[in-house]
């Protein structure tokens, strides 16, 4: 069973720049999340999807950061304009509705600014 | 709210002895309890899950983990490690009642000594 894919792996922007990642679930997992990860820190939800729908973004910096996901499937963040604190690994999950089985990180993407 | 304390930063030890990684947990709800490893530059894998039944849970690599009600605690222990060990381990929770939105520790970084 292929798992949760994340691209770039990498990416490096000047702050103030724009900056977009990508997410493809499980296949059939309803539920996507994605987390930010600081260094030294564990990692911190930022927003959660059912289908196409939004359950959970309380923790997301609304005034940079954007998140979609249009068909219930893949989604996409984006942060604009990038600032240096903005520096992390941003993991993406997915999961079966309200079911912890097969709850599965992806590998990340680690963003530097500067 | 949920929170998780991992009350160790930084854990060095040598190859083949014991190790505990601690971990305490607050919460006005009941929870579910994780422990994940992550290896550099690689996203977040499951080592173990207490979602009910038996408090002792054993999970791969050799791993498991005590859940205390009393002391709000899941500590993970194995028996004897193995430089592959070498890693940062993640403890994290869920609401048992809705989200499986993952609230984690800051982590513990692993280093196995030869």
């Amino acid at each position: 069973e292929a798992g949760v894919a994340q691209s770039p792996r990498y990416k490096i922007i000047e702050k103030r720049q724009s900056v977009a990642f990508w997410c493809n679930p499980i296949s059939g997992h309803a539920t996507l999340y994605w987390y930010q990860q600081i260094l030294g820190q564990g990692p911190k939800l930022l927003i959660q999807f059912q289908n196409n729908g939004v359950v959970d973004d309380s923790q997301l910096p609304k005034d940079r950061f954007s998140a979609e996901r249009l068909k219930g499937v893949d989604s996409t963040l984006k942060i604009q304009p990038a600032k240096l604190e903005d520096s992390a690994v941003y993991l993406c999950a997915s999961s079966e509705i309200r079911s912890l089985r097969a709850y599965t990180f992806g590998s990340g993407t680690r963003l530097t600014v500067v | 709210a949920q929170s998780v304390t991992q009350l160790d930063s930084q854990v060095p030890v040598f190859e083949e002895a014991p190790v505990e990684l601690r971990c305490n947990y607050s919460s006005s709800v009941s929870v579910y309890l994780f422990w994940y490893v992550q290896y550099p530059n690689q996203g977040l894998q499951l080592l173990l899950k207490y979602l009910s039944g038996s408090t002792l849970v054993k999970g791969i690599n050799g791993f498991e983990a005590e859940f205390n009600k009393s002391q709000t605690s899941f500590h993970l222990r194995k028996p004897s490690v193995h430089i592959s060990d070498t890693a940062e381990y993640f403890c994290a929770v869920t609401k048992t009642n809705t989200g499986n939105q993952f609230y984690f520790g800051t982590g513990t970084s692993l280093t196995v000594i030869p």
